[in-house]
């Protein structure tokens, strides 16, 4: 497989259950991503991974807890989440260098989440 | 804080050249890009342009960088019904050394046959 995986495509969860996200990369990239998109709103940057170690938390709501076990596994544990958490969530990775660098992401398709 | 703004929403007829426009806010930005969203997929990198640069072009996709006042725009020759999608612009912040990109709110392209 090449580019970015994600699974599931598609989730629903009652805001009881405890439910895992999980992207996998295959492009030896150092850093990952999650962004949570949203109808009619910008995305939204949720945490960001480099060389394994979380390096941005953009006050996500403990009810996301995300996992790095290693540069081509990034993980999202969702718990006890609301209606308002329904999103489109993505994954993405990029490699991370030294001076210029180009630093585009390669994304996946997303989970498409819904929350009942 | 770090901003980027596009307009909501353009619609073309099919064979017209399409025109999306960003705004910017952070000066120090050394990449910005432009991304395609195809209903029910992720994000597509279509092109970037290093911002010493003002102007890129790749077949039938212009970008147009214009530093002073922020803004980057897409021109889409020939416009095509497959190219009717979400286009968002990003700018790299560069005061952050996580590589975080930056996205707009994504401009709906719709083509008319």
């Amino acid at each position: 497989e090449t580019g970015v995986t994600q699974t599931p495509r598609h989730l629903v969860m009652g805001m009881t259950n405890k439910k895992s996200l999980k992207c996998e990369q295959h492009l030896g990239h150092n850093a990952m991503y999650w962004y949570k998109q949203s109808a009619k709103k910008p995305l939204e940057l949720m945490f960001v991974y480099n060389f394994k170690e979380q390096t941005e938390n953009n006050s996500v709501p403990s009810r996301f807890s995300p996992e790095c076990p290693n540069s081509s596994h990034l993980f999202l544990h969702l718990h006890t989440l609301q209606p308002e958490d329904s999103a489109l969530y993505l994954c993405a990775s990029s490699q991370q260098g030294r001076g210029l660098t180009n630093y585009g992401y390669t994304f996946g398709s997303g989970t498409r989440l819904t929350v009942v | 804080g770090e901003d980027v703004e596009q307009s909501l929403f353009l619609s073309v007829r099919e064979g017209d050249s399409s025109v999306i426009n960003c705004t910017y806010t952070d000066s120090s930005s050394t990449y910005l890009y432009w991304y395609k969203q195809e209903p029910g997929a992720g994000l597509q990198l279509l092109t970037y342009i290093f911002s010493n640069m003002d102007m890129k072009q790749d077949q039938r996709l212009t970008v147009l960088l214009n530093k002073k006042d922020k803004h980057l725009s897409l021109r889409i020759a020939d416009t095509q019904t497959g190219d009717s999608a979400i286009y968002f612009c990003a700018e790299k912040w560069d005061s952050s050394n996580t590589g975080k990109l930056i996205f707009g709110q994504g401009t709906t392209l719709q083509v008319k046959p």
